[in-house]
């Protein structure tokens, strides 16, 4: 099956500044990049996705960018708060009907 | 709308006990799916449904066993506890397979001793 590798497992930024995420992947049938954001005993709810024919998608302070030759996929967030703590995975959709997600990066966003 | 409800939310089991975790959604969707997650090892796919009478597995389905009767419930059976079982387990569904977005039950924390 898909295989994804996310990185930092962990991230620790000052507030207002911006933080990047990254994941690769292996697949080249991969189609469908999601973002989901998981609070502390919460479920997982999706923030933001982007399918393999768009390069970048934004919305307000986040963006994913995507790119399919160097197979890696990454979530931007600028102007970081302090609700912006929390876990967050990226996934992703080959050819199966599977969606396989990296194992999180802990994102903590410091006063 | 209640979305993706799951029961219960807590249980703790013996080892070699079954017991069957509870998923219902009310979006009439078509795709569900079970997840388990560790720490340090995100969500791994357990098992999934593309519609009522059709399951498959995912990349962990050993010692769990699914059934989907109607379009609302996707139940996961675990046949006979054991610790590595211990974890906190996600049901999720779409509208339109594993490329659209999924939508979480609550979560169950499940504990086998």
């Amino acid at each position: 099956g898909e295989n994804v590798e996310q990185h930092p497992s962990t991230l620790s930024v000052q507030e207002g500044d911006s933080a990047v995420i990254k994941c690769t992947y292996s697949d080249s049938a991969s189609n469908y990049f999601p973002w989901y954001k998981q609070e502390l005993g919460k479920r997982p709810q999706l923030i933001i996705d982007i399918r393999s024919n768009v390069g970048e998608k934004k919305d307000q302070r986040i963006a994913v960018t995507l790119n399919k030759t160097a197979k890696h996929f990454s979530l931007h967030i600028t102007e970081t708060q302090p609700e912006d703590s929390a876990v967050y995975f990226c996934a992703l959709t080959g050819g199966g009907n599977k969606l396989t997600f990296g194992t999180g990066t802990q994102l903590k966003v410091e006063l | 709308n209640a979305g993706v409800t799951q029961t219960p939310k807590f249980q703790v089991l013996k080892t070699g006990q079954s017991m069957t975790l509870q998923c219902a959604q009310d979006m009439n969707h078509e795709y569900m799916s079970w997840y388990r997650q560790d720490p340090g090892m995100g969500l791994r796919l357990i098992h999934y449904s593309v519609g009522a009478g059709i399951t498959d597995q995912g990349e962990v389905p050993n010692g769990y066993n699914v059934s989907r009767s109607t379009t609302e419930d996707f139940p996961l059976r675990l046949l006979s506890a054991a610790p590595s079982q211990t974890s906190v387990y996600f049901c999720a569904s779409s509208y339109g397979g594993a490329n659209t977005e999924a939508f979480f039950g609550q979560g169950t924390r499940l504990t086998v001793v």
